[in-house]
């Protein structure tokens, strides 16, 4: 099973370049959420979606779009690229009909931007 | 204001010692209660979680917590810590104030070091 995956693994941009990281995940989950995580600072959430065909801001949406393509995807958008959003970017998702089932997580894509 | 909070940046133990990682909250209602592990260069997984029913939850790699209501704890425990287990370790809280239930309040992580 590849759970959830996550490409580029690595980027470099330039400030004010856009870009868009992928997710996928293969266990039928529901929920899908973005992360970021910063020295010192934890995992905070960018964006999420409870479920396909809908999505909300979390503690950090400023700079971000998302797409919840199918019940699959999850994309993160960049527009204008900032060195502040220098950062690994965490995908994840969670199933099932109860609160109570873990984040499943991808490995991460770690953005640098110059 | 909901928080989690790991009180403890580093925890260094020798291996073969028993380890905690500790974990306090501040939630209303009855909290599901969460320990994950990093690894470097990697994403999060899931060790344990803690719903309801007995205290002392088992979970991977030899992990067990303990759930303590009065103190709002839920400390990370293993009686024999290996090498292996070097890595970050973080708390996570799922809590019921309206909104979306499938959120997660998350700790700053713990980072553990186990000497040979």
């Amino acid at each position: 099973n590849a759970g959830v995956t996550q490409t580029p693994k690595f980027q470099v941009l330039k400030t004010g370049q856009s870009m868009t990281l992928q997710c996928a995940q293969d266990m039928n989950h529901n929920s899908m959420y973005w992360y970021r995580q910063d020295p010192g600072m934890g995992l905070r959430l960018i964006y999420y979606s409870a479920s396909e065909g809908t999505t909300d801001k979390g503690e950090v949406p400023n700079g971000y779009n998302v797409s919840r393509l199918n019940k699959r995807e999850f994309s993160l958008r960049l527009e204008s690229a900032a060195p502040s959003q220098t950062s690994v970017y965490f995908c994840a998702s969670t199933g099932g009909g109860n609160s109570n089932q873990p984040q499943h997580f991808g490995d991460g894509t770690r953005l640098s931007i110059l | 204001a909901q928080s989690v909070a790991q009180p403890e940046d580093q925890v260094n133990v020798a291996e073969g010692n028993p380890l905690t990682v500790k974990c306090t909250y501040s939630v209303s209602g009855n909290p599901y209660l969460f320990w994950y592990v990093q690894y470097p260069n990697r994403g999060l997984q899931f060790l344990l979680k803690y719903i309801t029913g007995d205290n002392l939850v088992k979970g991977s790699y030899g992990f067990e917590a303990e759930f303590n209501k009065s103190q709002t704890s839920f400390h990370l425990k293993k009686p024999s810590a290996l090498v292996s287990d070097s890595a970050l370790y973080f708390c996570a809280v799922r809590f019921f104030g309206g909104g979306n239930n499938r959120k997660l309040i998350w700790g700053l992580g713990t980072s553990l070091g186990v000497n040979p």
